[in-house]
């Protein structure tokens, strides 16, 4: 069955701080691997996408790696800051339009 | 960068009106765009494909006459829950994809800001 599971369910952090947001798949076959932000009663924003031969891309302060072999990607933020407060979604596609979501990792930054 | 616009923010209808919500591309030409359903502390639920032109394609469990989907256009989708009842109370986001066939398949989702119905 194809599913996507984020780690941490929900974390909080200290302005300034770094944080790394996990994302196991059991998706296949693989096409690309997207990191969106959604903040609250907002539509999500995208972060980053990943496709098989890529194992690493940044975006500002965000960060996402990808292991196809392991079928794991992290998502690091660095130097956090209050507006990073939001949900970060992992997107996993099997191919085409085709689409299936993580659950997501609640951030807060706190002062 | 593409923007997508979403149409009304917030609707609160009585139970058993019919609700429209638009989605539309502003500065690109979606040939595809997607509903979803979000239920509060969770993630997104795709409802359907919407392809400009055809049938839009839905998700197992979502019923076609009751959540009625029209892509009339390459930059307007719409969707319109039909005799809304309190459990139909959703955020419900659309989002499109920049580019045309496969090119678009590795390439952002442009998502609009959702619309928050409420059916009282």
């Amino acid at each position: 069955k194809n599913q996507v599971e984020q780690s941490p369910q929900s974390l909080i952090i200290l302005e300034g701080k770094n944080c790394t947001l996990q994302c196991n798949y059991t998706v296949s076959p693989f096409s690309n691997l997207r990191w969106y932000k959604q903040d609250t009663g907002r539509g999500p924003v995208s972060l980053t996408i990943m496709t098989f031969s890529e194992n690493t891309k940044s975006n500002g302060r965000y960060t996402a790696t990808l292991d196809a072999d392991t079928k794991q990607s992290s998502l690091h933020i660095t130097a956090s800051q209050l507006s990073d407060s939001a949900s970060y979604i992992c997107v996993v596609s099997p191919g085409g339009f085709k689409t299936i979501f993580g659950a997501g990792t609640r951030l807060f930054v706190k002062a | 960068g593409a923007v997508v616009s979403q149409h009304p923010s917030r609707v609160i209808c009585k139970s058993g009106t019919s609700v429209k919500i638009e989605c539309r591309s502003l500065d690109f030409q979606a040939t595809t765009m997607f509903w979803y359903r979000q239920f509060p502390k969770q993630s997104l639920m795709l409802m359907a494909t919407s392809n400009e032109g055809s049938k839009a394609t839905y998700e197992q469990g979502v019923e076609k006459d009751k959540f009625l989907i029209n892509h009339a256009s390459l930059t307007l989708s719409t969707l319109t829950v039909t005799s809304a009842h309190p459990e139909d109370s959703s955020f419900y986001i659309c989002s499109a994809s920049l580019g045309q066939g496969k090119i678009s398949y590795n390439s952002p989702l442009h998502f609009g800001n959702g619309t928050r119905l409420t059916v009282t």
